[in-house]
């Protein structure tokens, strides 16, 4: 059970927009940037958004992150093929340590 | 180009250790840290812990301090992590990745992965 909240899964057609959200409290992302990664099968996770909301040289600006208090999104628009994967969100808690959500598996039907 | 290069796939016998290594090029080793995450067949991702590779400082997760050890060598610029009485919940790919030199920040290069299988 992870501490950090995601849906298991999200689902949407080509061309559409979609959110996955990541909730903690105040120990974690409430007071600490977030990251996320992508994670196609069979393949090392590939960070998609550092600081809550930057993106890394490489990345297209079809994702785009944030966060609000104890929560965080992701969202992807113009959704294509390639997309699908599973999605983790990341902080850090109070002892610098490194907390994972659970992951969210994104289907493009 | 930044990249981390892991060892290759081992299989353990419960009991027995495995040691990792994660060779690093394409930036300045001392300027960075690294982290290790593993993933269990199907399960999501579980962060180990890390050291800097600037002074070789380690903070690991709680669930793993006194059978984890991680190690780095500033000649070669790779990391190691090792990892003692494994159990057959230990298998997983391993993977390290670049994080920040003073403390944990994001994960922003990832090795291939390294398999471990533990079984008898």
């Amino acid at each position: 059970q992870s501490v950090l909240a995601q849906p298991p899964s999200v689902s949407a057609a080509p061309g559409q927009n979609v959110t996955i959200s990541c909730s903690g409290d105040s120990s974690n992302i409430g007071n600490n940037y977030v990251s996320w990664y992508q994670q196609v099968p069979g393949a090392a996770p590939r960070l998609l958004i550092s600081d809550s909301n930057k993106r890394p040289s490489g990345i297209p600006d079809r994702f785009s992150g944030s966060k609000s208090g104890t929560s965080a999104t992701l969202a992807i628009t113009g959704l294509q093929t390639a997309d699908e994967a599973d999605y983790y969100c990341a902080t850090s808690d109070n002892t610098l340590n490194v907390l994972f959500g659970g992951g969210t598996k994104l289907t493009v039907l | 180009q930044v990249q981390l290069v892991q060892s290759r796939a081992e299989v353990k016998k419960p009991g027995a250790s495995v040691k990792v290594s994660c060779k690093t090029s394409g930036y300045m080793f001392i300027s960075y840290g690294v982290s290790w995450v593993r993933q269990a067949p199907g399960q999501g991702l579980e962060w180990m812990g890390w050291i800097s590779g600037y002074d070789g400082k380690t903070n690991y997760a709680q669930k793993f301090k006194g059978s984890v050890t991680m190690t780095m060598d500033t000649t070669t610029s790779t990391a190691y992590m090792e990892v003692t009485s494994l159990r057959s919940d230990d298998t997983a790919v391993y993977y390290c990745a670049r994080d920040e030199v003073y403390s944990v920040g994001w994960l922003d290069f990832w090795g291939q992965g390294t398999l471990v299988t533990v079984s008898s």
